[in-house]
């Protein structure tokens, strides 16, 4: 399958300060990139859906000029955590969907471990 | 109602025992269903999906998918423990087919 990575893996940061996390899809192209948020024994929260070329598409109650994604490149997405608090720590999670011929597959990057302190 | 429910578990099967793990959604034109297994501090990864009424095997996993009933399980035959993990169900919205929504998770425990 398809590879997706993250960096950095983990972070740790003070309160107020911005953190930047990159997602790549390592061997194909991405038109469409999502970002999730888990905080701890819960499920995957989607952020946003990231499109190539144009703004991406905030989910209600997601703060977009605080959270704020730019999706230059079609194997490249960034997220980035602007004046972070103790609330944000999360486990941030990106995605990818590849084209498999009949059907769109999402892959999943390792996780950005986030702690705000 | 929530979009996507799942029961939490624990879910504790002794080894070789078959494990059954039940989801069901709300959004009654949804026409794709995944399940995901996540290990803990691990990201999602993709264990099947489905899009028809019926069964579908892959090796020891079992999807089964009943659209009237809005019902989607994964069995899981011959468990070991490392199949100890906790499994996401997903399902793409009629309302917007891009996006998947994912249920709480079924934490799995897989005895010796």
């Amino acid at each position: 399958g398809a590879v997706v990575s993250q960096h950095p893996s983990w972070v740790i940061c003070k309160s107020g300060t911005s953190v930047k996390i990159e997602c790549r899809s390592l061997d194909f192209q991405a038109t469409t990139m999502f970002w999730y948020r888990q905080f701890p024994k819960q499920s995957l929260m989607l952020m946003a859906t990231s499109n190539e070329g144009s703004k991406a598409t905030y989910e209600q109650g997601v703060e977009k000029d605080k959270f704020l994604i730019n999706h230059a490149s079609l194997t490249l997405s960034t997220l980035t955590v602007t004046s972070a608090h103790p609330e944000d720590s999360s486990f941030y999670i990106c995605s990818a969907k590849e084209w498999r011929g009949a059907w769109y597959e999402q892959y999943f990057g390792p996780g950005t471990r986030l702690t705000v302190t | 109602q929530k979009e996507v429910e799942q029961n939490s578990g624990p879910l504790s099967v002794p080894e070789g025992a078959i494990a059954s793990l039940n989801c069901t959604y709300s959004d009654r034109g949804s026409q794709s269903f995944f399940w995901y297994r996540q290990y803990s501090g691990k990201s999602p990864e993709l264990i099947m999906f489905i899009y028809s009424n019926g069964d579908k095997e892959d090796g020891r996993f079992t999807a089964q998918l009943n659209k009237a009933s809005q019902y989607v399980s994964l069995l899981i035959r011959d468990s070991q423990p490392s199949d100890s993990a906790t499994y996401l169900c997903a399902v793409t919205p009629s309302y917007n087919t891009d996006k998947l929504i994912f249920g709480t998770g079924t934490r799995l425990q897989v005895f010796p």
